[in-house]
């Protein structure tokens, strides 16, 4: 069965703009979670949706944010885009929450973005 | 605050011997912790966990030994292949909190031929 996906997987902004990113869950996942990932900070949590309700929202700016679609995929937004931005973005899914503990959680090749 | 801690960037190892990763963390309140690897280009996989009650739990090659009272787990790798060749990133739960995996900064790991 297809995997989870995220598009685009490479993406260049420039300082100021705006971005959006897609996540396709596995089918019949129902919690889509996103993390950042750069070399210096790791795999930080950005945000969980389960069911279009977001559960659980890390320590980012209101610059981040994101939604769910009743089909389960989801978006995530970044505005006035900073350098500081540049990282990976890793889109994961499960069938529900909290099954990050069996291991039952899904990660995305994750899209690359680039601020200049 | 990382309370998730991958103090070593990087390791290299010989093919065949032992790989050690380490990894610390702060909150007394996780219980269960997990470890995934990641390649290039790919998105991190799941690779083994232990839950708190624990203090070893083992899968084929990989062995992953947690010590509660120095808030330390490791992941031994035996015998370490260059297939291995990946970030590991160790990460924890606490189950009852309805809170996601937090993450350490991860190790990269290079097994030599």
């Amino acid at each position: 069965k297809a995997g989870v996906t995220q598009t685009p997987r490479y993406l260049i902004k420039t300082r100021g703009q705006q971005v959006t990113l897609s996540c396709s869950p596995i089918s019949g996942h129902r919690s889509v979670s996103w993390y950042q990932q750069t070399p210096g900070q790791g795999l930080q949590f950005l945000f969980e949706y389960f069911s279009e309700t977001q559960r659980n929202k890390g320590n980012f700016p209101g610059r981040f944010s994101g939604r769910q679609f009743s089909n389960s995929r989801s978006e995530m937004n970044v505005s006035t885009l900073e350098l500081g931005d540049s990282a990976l973005y890793l889109c994961a899914s499960s069938l529900r929450p909290g099954q990050g503990v069996t291991g039952e959680l899904f990660f995305g090749e994750g899209s690359r973005l680039t601020v200049l | 605050d990382q309370q998730v801690k991958q103090n070593s960037p990087s390791l290299s190892v010989q093919e065949g011997r032992i790989s050690i990763l380490n990894c610390d963390y702060t909150n007394s309140m996780f219980d269960y912790f997990l470890w995934y690897k990641k390649y290039p280009a790919e998105g991190p996989t799941f690779l083994i966990s232990i839950s708190s009650i624990k203090d070893k739990n083992e899968d084929g090659r990989f062995t992953v030994f947690l010590n509660k009272s120095a808030k330390h787990l490791s992941l031994h790798i035996v015998p370490s292949q260059p297939g291995d060749s990946a970030v590991y990133f160790c990460a924890a739960i606490l189950v009852s909190g309805n809170t996601p995996l937090v993450f350490g900064k991860g190790t990269r790991l290079s097994v030599i031929a």
